[in-house]
């Protein structure tokens, strides 16, 4: 069965500095990966997603992710953090099934 | 495109009463899921449906919860009898395969359920 581990539960960083959030997936075969956003007391929306292709894979906001194979990874990061981006943020895999697994979040707060 | 749109948006009901939870999926998608996001169990699939069909309910947690599609433009998720433990935010999205893109799924506000 497919799964995702989000090893950071609360990541603090400072406004204007880098961020990297981790995400770890399980999956036999080659998964779509993607990356949402949640505001507190919103829904989910994604920011970007993998299929196939180009392992960087750019998306809204500022963001990115890489596709790393070999490490089972697929991490978001943002040059320069905003006050705005403080949020939780999920990621998910499919097997082109339409079964998205989500992982636990990762919850991110921006100090001034 | 409106995206999304789910009502109630907040429900606090008592232990035993029904519950209706509503989705009008993005016009034009073909797929539709429910979602339950928990502190203790995250985000669960509970059920999806695509053109209007179940497709895979394994995630209903029992009985007392049960969903329907009427036509491509509405779903309900309803619970009877509700219990305290049903307490959750409830999310339902969309995707399209015609779109190319049925992976991709939309998600609308979620409806937060609290049951006393």
């Amino acid at each position: 069965a497919q799964s995702v581990t989000q090893p950071d539960i609360h990541i603090t960083v400072s406004e204007g500095a880098s961020l990297e959030l981790r995400c770890n997936y399980s999956y036999g075969a080659t998964p779509y990966l993607f990356w949402y956003v949640q505001s507190p007391g919103q829904g989910l929306q994604l920011l970007l997603k993998y299929f196939s292709g180009d392992t960087l894979v750019q998306g809204i906001k500022g963001f990115e992710a890489e596709f790393k194979r070999s490490q089972s990874s697929f991490n978001l990061r943002k040059p320069s953090v905003h006050w705005s981006d403080a949020a939780e943020y999920f990621c998910a895999v499919t097997n082109a099934g339409n079964m998205l697994t989500f992982g636990g979040g990762t919850r991110l707060m921006v100090k001034p | 495109d409106a995206g999304v749109i789910q009502s109630p948006r907040h429900e606090v009901t008592e232990m035993g009463q029904e519950v209706t939870l509503r989705c009008k999926p993005i016009s034009g998608h073909d797929y539709l899921f429910w979602y339950r996001q928990t502190m203790m169990r995250g985000l669960e699939l509970l059920i999806y449906f695509n053109n209007n069909v179940p497709i895979d309910d394994s995630g209903m947690p029992e009985d007392r919860f049960s969903a329907k599609m009427p036509n491509a433009s509405f779903s309900t998720l309803k619970i009877q009898p509700s219990e305290p433990r049903d307490s959750a935010v409830y999310f339902c999205a969309s995707s399209s395969y015609w779109a190319g893109d049925t992976d991709t799924q939309y998600f609308g506000p979620g409806t937060r359920l609290t049951v006393l």
